[in-house]
């Protein structure tokens, strides 16, 4: 079963304190890997995918990294608007097309001004 | 463009009864998942359908359903509802099963 673990919890920062987030994971074959933002009552908006170990994407303050196990969302110069719950979720390959996301708990990050 | 538009936002239902919540997926999306999302968990994946038919069923049990319109739209039934079935219901439409655009949810309250 595939599994996806998320630390911390929760985080709080100072207005441009970089720091990063974690998400180790457990796949039989990993499809993708997903990063998403998820403000309180709203629904995850998309940020990254990443496909193999190695790779790296950038948006504005925001860099994902991948590796066999984990994956790293780094956060440069965080603002308060940054603040949200960030959520890594994991797709595996289905025999059937079943192409479900496996969503870790996410971290909620809290930029203090 | 729209993106992933549900209806209704919110929602309170008695326990015992049943609600339908619905789903327009972006435009050309052919792929509608639904997923529940437990305050302060991650979202739990329930159904996803391709073309109208159901490609994947989460752990959930049968008095949940659901069902894919000619138009790529979708609705989730929750029939006997109970308390723990309250949470934030999102649907997701994706082109290729590559990237998945969610709406904003239905938040369904069961008292």
């Amino acid at each position: 079963e595939d599994q996806v673990t998320q630390s911390p919890e929760a985080l709080r920062l100072q207005e441009g304190e970089s720091s990063s987030l974690n998400c180790s994971y457990t796949v039989s074959g990993l499809r993708g890997l997903f990063w998403y933002r998820q403000d309180p009552g709203k629904g995850p908006e998309f940020l990254f995918t990443l496909y193999s170990a190695g790779e790296e994407k950038e948006k504005e303050r925001l860099k994902a990294t991948l590796t066999k196990k984990e994956s790293f969302l780094h956060i440069t110069a965080p603002k308060p608007e940054d603040s949200a719950t960030y959520l890594c979720a994991v797709q595996a390959p289905s025999n059937f097309g079943n192409e479900k996301l496996t969503f870790g708990t996410g971290t909620r990050l809290t930029i203090i001004p | 463009d729209a993106g992933v538009t549900q209806s209704p936002t919110h929602l309170i239902k008695t326990r015992g009864q049943q609600v339908t919540l619905r789903c327009s997926p972006i435009s050309g999306h052919k792929s509608v998942s639904w997923y529940q999302q437990v305050l302060g968990q991650g979202p739990q994946f329930i159904f996803q359908y391709y073309e109208k038919e159901e490609r994947g069923r989460g752990n959930f049990p049968d008095r949940f359903s659901a069902r894919q319109f000619p138009n790529y739209s979708s609705e989730l039934n929750v029939n006997a509802l109970l308390l723990g079935d309250s949470a934030l219901y999102l649907c997701a439409s994706s082109l290729s099963n590559y990237g998945y655009t969610f709406g904003s949810g239905t938040r369904l309250t069961v008292v």
